[in-house]
């Protein structure tokens, strides 16, 4: 069936670091594929998403490309700040998916100054 | 308001005891859906309904039951609730289709 796999965490960074969290999905189609934030206490927004092959999700200076020759569909941001600290999830939603949304288990990223 | 609102913001839940989950949207959103956060495991999909009138069982639906008598609300019941059933629980919306999912503030739910 439809799933997608991210990277475990928790992260560790220190201010302005790079930041790559590892996404890869498994669908059949063509998924939508998106990236939603969840800080602490908080419900998920949704971060960036892109909707077909080599689209380029961006927002608050993260960015994703959606891959389909390697399924993946990677975040990252050049330099992370401690308000970027928080719990970021992978999603994919499509056709073939019944258009329900399928979470990855969450990557917890803490940024230290 | 303005989004999606949810209630109660917390709750603590003797076991048998029943319990409904409120959630309301003000986007004229057609779907919306039901989730539990668990830690390690992600969010997993109880219930959904794609329109007002319809509803359909996610992942893990045992034990709830949801209602969609408007485009707004979506309740969610626990009937008869047990310690299993403690989590987080979040209430979404989406235009439909393969769109973007809207969330709550969330729900936490104890039950001993």
């Amino acid at each position: 069936g439809d799933s997608v796999t991210q990277m475990e965490g928790p992260v560790t960074l220190s201010e302005e670091a790079c930041l790559t969290i590892n996404c890869t999905y498994t669908a059949t189609g063509y998924p939508s594929l998106f990236w939603y934030v969840q800080y602490p206490g908080e419900g998920l927004q949704l971060l960036l998403k892109a909707t077909k092959a080599d689209d380029k999700g961006s927002n608050k200076g993260f960015e994703a490309t959606y891959r389909k020759e390697t399924t993946s569909f990677h975040l990252e941001k050049g330099s992370v700040q401690v308000s970027d600290s928080a719990v970021y999830f992978c999603a994919l939603s499509g056709s073939n998916t019944g258009n329900q949304f399928y979470f990855g288990t969450g990557t917890s990223l803490t940024v230290i100054p | 308001i303005a989004g999606i609102t949810q209630a109660p913001t917390s709750q603590i839940l003797a076991a048998g005891r029943r319990m409904t989950l409120r959630c309301t949207q003000d986007m004229r959103h057609n779907a919306m859906y039901w989730y539990r956060q668990d830690l390690g495991l992600g969010l997993r999909l109880i219930h959904y309904s794609n329109t007002a009138g319809t509803t359909g069982k996610g992942e893990v639906p045992d034990g709830y039951s949801v209602s969609r008598a408007n485009t707004d609300d979506f309740p969610l019941t626990l009937a008869s609730a047990v310690p299993s059933q403690t989590s987080v629980y979040f209430c979404a919306s989406s235009e439909g289709g393969p769109l973007a999912q809207y969330f709550g503030p969330g729900t936490r739910l104890t039950v001993l």
